[in-house]
């Protein structure tokens, strides 16, 4: 079954350095996704993105955020300067057309020290 | 307002039981709805789709209310392996998808 592929699994970081986290999303799918979820609390959107553009970003998605997809398979989100409540796990979605469902990746956990 | 609201429990069921879990959403625009189930740290997965008609797939069954604006999920002859939180998910304006903050649901020997 074909899936989201997301690394790194686990990152440890110190307060202030920027952090890439990558995904692959399923090849068919035109929509892709970025969301977090800070332990033990609600999965939160972040943004969205098609067409080689952000389509709808949330308050939290920020200048200290962003995204791009590089070379047509990858789908990056990039945190500059992070912080302490940066901390959480970053989950990468896609899905075809509207209508669907979203498949998740299984995630990456990110740690800031 | 939140978009999406759920009871976060926890639910505490023995095996066998049968469970019920509601969610309510704001936007009356909402076109579709689903219901995830997440293991602890682990990413959200489909558990099922939710329509007008309602829909069963096994011990699961999933009804929407437009007019009342809420979704429910009924799992029937619950299993340990059930033992998860139970996400309730919305489809709203611009291809967002709004979450519950889920219910969690412990089934017990």
């Amino acid at each position: 079954e074909p899936e989201v592929t997301q690394t790194p699994s686990h990152q440890v970081t110190q307060m202030g350095q920027e952090v890439i986290l990558r995904c692959v999303p399923i090849s068919n799918h035109l929509y892709f996704y970025w969301y977090r979820q800070i332990l033990g609390q609600k999965v939160e959107f972040l943004v969205s993105f098609y067409n080689n553009e952000i389509s709808e970003k949330s308050e939290i998605f920020d200048d200290q955020f962003s995204v791009e997809r590089p070379d047509g398979s990858n789908f990056t989100l990039k945190i500059r300067s992070t912080k302490l409540e940066d901390s959480a796990m970053y989950f990468c979605a896609s899905r075809i057309p509207p209508g669907n469902t979203i498949y998740f990746g299984e995630g990456s956990w990110l740690t800031v020290v | 307002r939140k978009e999406v609201e759920q009871d976060p429990g926890p639910f505490n069921v023995p095996e066998g039981a049968t469970v019920a879990f509601n969610c309510t959403y704001s936007n009356s625009a909402s076109q579709s709805f689903f219901w995830y189930r997440q293991d602890c740290r682990k990413e959200p997965k489909l558990l099922m789709s939710v329509y007008s008609s309602g829909n069963e797939d096994g011990r699961f069954t999933a009804q929407l209310n437009r007019a009342s604006q809420y979704i429910s999920l009924l799992i029937r002859d619950s299993k340990l392996s059930d033992s998860a939180t139970y996400l309730c998910v919305v489809e709203g304006f611009g291809n967002q998808f709004y979450f519950g903050t889920g219910t969690s649901l412990t089934v017990i020997p």
